[in-house]
């Protein structure tokens, strides 16, 4: 298995909801990132879990918060999101932090909020 | 600040011609420099990726170009053809960071 899940493709929520993105790698990766990209933009940073901790937050507003309840596995928890925030949120893992080897990204979610 | 800076924004090829995407970037603490191939609605997938120790890397149709001493990495994709039209982002990976930078990206379309 060398892909990166995620679920769902496509979700729309209100500025009021609470939702979760999931991500999920079977392939022994112990890094694990959040991105978001806007349209004709690179991906963004948002979070790096190395071996299911978090090791890096990029200054990223408390209504997103990350979770790596093991270490196929990450969610991102979205809550009283704005507009603003209506993108592409991809997933990627990666052999370990300190080694690029095998960075692979998802699908995406494509979020619109409304 | 770490930067990759990416040319052409944009680009547009005939089919059975060569694509030519230029990086740069500043820093030398990167120590792998990889390209990715992006449709629409899709995530970036991994096109090629080259270490600094190496100057040429070549899969298939696309080869990346490595010059340690200009700090600069470049993608030829030969014989190009309307399926390769897509964004390509190329990127650099300092290990002391865990962070990949990417270019601003390049638009490729192919013409049939």
């Amino acid at each position: 298995d060398t892909e990166v899940t995620q679920t769902p493709k496509h979700l729309v929520m209100g500025m009021t909801n609470k939702k979760s993105l999931k991500c999920e790698q079977h392939m022994g990766h112990r890094a694990m990132y959040w991105y978001k990209q806007k349209a004709k933009k690179p991906p963004e940073l948002m979070f790096v879990y190395s071996y299911e901790k978090l090791s890096i937050n990029e200054s990223v507003p408390s209504r997103f918060s990350p979770e790596c309840p093991n270490s196929s596995l990450l969610n991102l928890h979205l809550h009283a999101l704005q507009p603003e925030d209506s993108a592409l949120y991809l997933c990627a893992s990666s052999q370990g932090r300190q080694a690029a080897y095998g960075y692979t990204f998802g699908s995406g979610t494509r979020l619109t909020v409304v | 600040q770490q930067q990759v800076k990416q040319s052409p924004q944009s680009l547009i090829v005939q089919k059975g011609g060569i694509s030519i995407i230029n990086c740069a970037y500043e820093n030398t603490a990167f120590d792998y420099f990889p390209w990715y191939q992006q449709f629409p609605g899709k995530g970036p997938a991994l096109l090629i990726a080259i270490r600094p120790d190496v100057s040429e890397k070549k899969e298939g149709r696309f080869t990346i170009s490595f010059n340690k001493s200009a700090k600069q990495f470049s993608l030829h994709i030969m014989d190009s053809q309307p399926g390769d039209s897509a964004t390509y982002f190329c990127a650099a990976y300092p290990s002391n960071t865990g962070k990949l930078i990417f270019g601003q990206g390049t638009t490729l379309q192919v013409k049939p």
